[in-house]
């Protein structure tokens, strides 16, 4: 089944403490992103990588860190939380020929950075 | 830069009542449009989608026509169901270059 998924699905955790989102893809998709999606403001794009190595900077992507070593994985590191990162963060995936095609998106990681 | 913009709602509606939710955009080129659906506690589902003028998207009694004139992809259903309730987000992609709208939350009662 193609899907995106994403680990944890929940985590609470205490600011400053350094965590890591994972997100896996099995649709060999070249590109990848991050948002985080908050009441009234909708979904922003944090990071987003076009493929292995090629990362870049979305609309918010102050506190946050990613990687992209292999075409599959998009991790997404927060190095230092603080609580204005509590959100619901989703990845997602598409291919890049033809740049007509949609995004998968993952279930979403509820953080709360207390 | 490209925008896409939507009615925010809420928007409750009777079950069987008619569905529009507004959604226009602007964009430098023309771009690929389209509508997602999330349900409570779920990611983004794409609901249907149009790649060029004129085209028109459906998806499960759900749909859309590109209208270039207008810029416009305003999403319509005939008769809500209450399985219907979810919040619905109006996106474009040119190039590498994703937007989403607010996104519209829809209640349908029974």
């Amino acid at each position: 089944e193609a899907q995106v998924t994403q680990n944890p699905r929940y985590l609470i955790t205490v600011t400053g403490k350094k965590l890591t989102v994972t997100c896996s893809q099995n649709m060999n998709h070249e590109y990848m992103s991050w948002y985080r999606q908050d009441p009234g403001l909708g979904l922003r794009q944090i990071y987003y990588s076009m493929n292995v190595e090629v990362t870049d900077k979305g609309d918010v992507p102050e506190g946050y860190k990613v990687s992209r070593k292999e075409k599959r994985n998009f991790p997404l590191i927060l190095e230092s939380p603080s609580p204005n990162q509590t959100s619901l963060y989703f990845c997602a995936s598409t291919s890049v020929p033809g740049l007509v095609n949609e995004q998968f998106f993952g279930p979403g990681t509820r953080l709360t950075v207390l | 830069g490209d925008s896409v913009t939507q009615m925010e709602g809420p928007v409750t509606l009777s079950e069987e009542a008619f569905l529009t939710i507004n959604c226009t955009y602007t964009a430098t080129g023309y771009p690929s449009l389209f509508w997602y659906v999330q349900y409570p506690g779920e990611g983004l589902q794409l609901l249907l989608k149009a790649t060029k003028a004129d085209d028109k998207g459906s998806n499960k009694g759900f749909e859309a026509t590109y209208r270039k004139e207008t810029t416009s992809f305003h999403l319509e259903k005939g008769s809500v169901q209450v399985s219907d309730s979810a919040v619905y987000f109006c996106a474009l992609r040119y190039g590498q270059n994703f937007v989403f709208g607010p996104g519209t939350r829809l209640s349908v009662l029974p």
